[in-house]
């Protein structure tokens, strides 16, 4: 079946520091796939999106790459800041959505 | 655009009382969720339905029942509250499966404490 694996947290960096959170899957055919943030006391909100390989998704500064030989999703940001504390969930969507565990990511000032 | 619209906020209820959180969507999506995400926990789906009329159970149904009777409403039922059901309960919507390549939209959540 169809699964999501993403890096456990959490992760925590400075300030301005380089962002990679992984996240590998198993899918049948050709899935969505997406990442999600959910800040404290929030709901989860669409960050980013790639809907076939090779396609680059990208918001708000951080980008993740649809790898198909890899079956890879990895996000990742140049230069964090405070702000992005929150966390992050890795997701596949064939029919219904199949998320990760989430990744607990706190920067520090 | 009101997107997904849940209520209430915040519950409190005593164990062994029942309560119906509210879902309501405006989007015309098919599929409506019900997630319960538990403190430093992922999210776990309790019940889901792909259209009017029909529902079927996730990977944590016990305790919950749901209906739906129409495209915009997917109320989640609590017949007998327990302690273990404390946690954060999400409501999600979407377009069907022909129209995978776009996301779940989430509401902003129920906080429910079982006392």
């Amino acid at each position: 079946g169809n699964s999501v694996t993403q890096m456990e947290g959490p992760v925590t960096l400075s300030e301005e520091a380089f962002l990679t959170i992984n996240c590998t899957y198993t899918a049948t055919g050709y899935p969505s796939l997406f990442w999600y943030v959910q800040y404290p006391g929030e709901g989860l909100q669409l960050l980013l999106k790639a809907t076939k390989a090779d396609d680059k998704g990208s918001n708000k500064g951080f980008e993740a790459t649809y790898r198909k030989e890899t079956t890879s999703f990895h996000l990742e940001k140049g230069s964090v800041q405070v702000s992005d504390s929150a966390v992050y969930f890795c997701a596949l969507r064939n029919d219904k959505i199949i998320f990760g565990k989430g990744t607990r990511l706190h920067i520090l000032p | 655009n009101a997107g997904v619209t849940q209520t209430p906020k915040f519950q409190v209820l005593k164990t062994g009382q029942s309560m119906t959180l509210q879902c309501a969507q405006d989007m015309n999506h098919e599929y409506m969720s019900w997630y319960r995400q538990d403190p430093g926990m992922g999210l776990r789906l309790i019940h889901y339905s792909v259209g009017a009329g029909i529902t079927d159970q996730g990977e944590v149904p016990n305790g919950y029942n749901v209906s739906r009777s129409t495209t915009e409403d997917f109320p989640l039922r609590l017949l007998s509250a327990a302690p273990s059901q404390t946690s954060v309960y999400f409501c999600a919507s979407s377009y069907g499966r022909q129209r995978a390549n776009y996301g779940y939209t989430f509401g902003s959540g129920t906080r429910l404490t079982v006392v």
